[in-house]
């Protein structure tokens, strides 16, 4: 059964500093992985999304990059704003062919001005 | 274009009732699927329903079930509530498979 891991578990940083979200899964027989966004009592906002066969992907000031054989992703918010502030999750899609997406607990981060 | 809606935002049930809850997909898209979120458990996988056809099930108990409709449309029913099924019930939609989803604003269900 899949396991998804997020470290740290909650983080505070002072605005302008680059940070590194991690992510960890127990099967590396995953199809992609997906990068969300979600804002206190709100949905989640799909942030980015990497095929198993890619090694990163970046979007504006974000890039994710995946290491699918140490079950490996990390999430680096270059140049962090307070609007960045939320709980961000990383969920992965195995092979099966379903839609179904395992998530990790996520990272709530706050920035500061 | 538009997004995963869900209706009604929230609800207020006491214990022994049962509710229906409404997803409508993005346009185009065939496969919903839904999701309980509790600051417990976190996100947990009910059901994923594609093309009017339930593919996949979490392991969840029989009160919870779904169902789509020829127009993509989703509900899930959740009878007999108790205190536990509070919580932030999510879909996401998707052209099916294992492709990017979109989630919808989720209903805030809480069980009295």
């Amino acid at each position: 059964k899949q396991e998804v891991t997020q470290i740290p578990a909650a983080l505070s940083v002072p605005e302008g500093e680059n940070l590194v979200l991690n992510c960890s899964f127990t099967d590396s027989a995953i199809y992609n992985l997906q990068w969300f966004r979600q804002d206190p009592g709100k949905g989640l906002t799909s942030l980015l999304l990497i095929q198993s066969s890619q090694r990163e992907q970046t979007s504006g000031r974000l890039n994710a990059s995946l290491d699918k054989s140490s079950g490996r992703s990390t999430l680096y918010i270059a140049a962090s704003q307070p609007g960045d502030s939320a709980t961000y999750l990383c969920a992965v899609a195995d092979n099966s062919g379903y839609s179904t997406l395992t998530f990790g607990k996520g990272t709530m981060l706050l920035v500061s001005p | 274009k538009a997004g995963v809606t869900q209706t009604p935002r929230y609800l207020i049930k006491t214990r022994g009732q049962q509710v229906t809850l409404s997803c409508s997909p993005i346009s185009g898209h065939r496969s919903v699927s839904w999701y309980q979120q509790t600051p417990g458990q976190g996100l947990q996988f009910l059901f994923e329903y594609f093309s009017e056809t339930q593919r996949n099930k979490g392991n969840f108990p029989g009160r919870f079930s779904g169902r789509q409709f020829s127009n993509s449309r989703s509900e899930m029913n959740v009878s007999t509530l108790e205190l536990g099924d509070s919580a932030l019930y999510l879909c996401a939609s998707s052209f099916g498979g294992p492709n990017e989803q979109f989630f919808g604003p989720g209903t805030r269900l809480t069980v009295l």
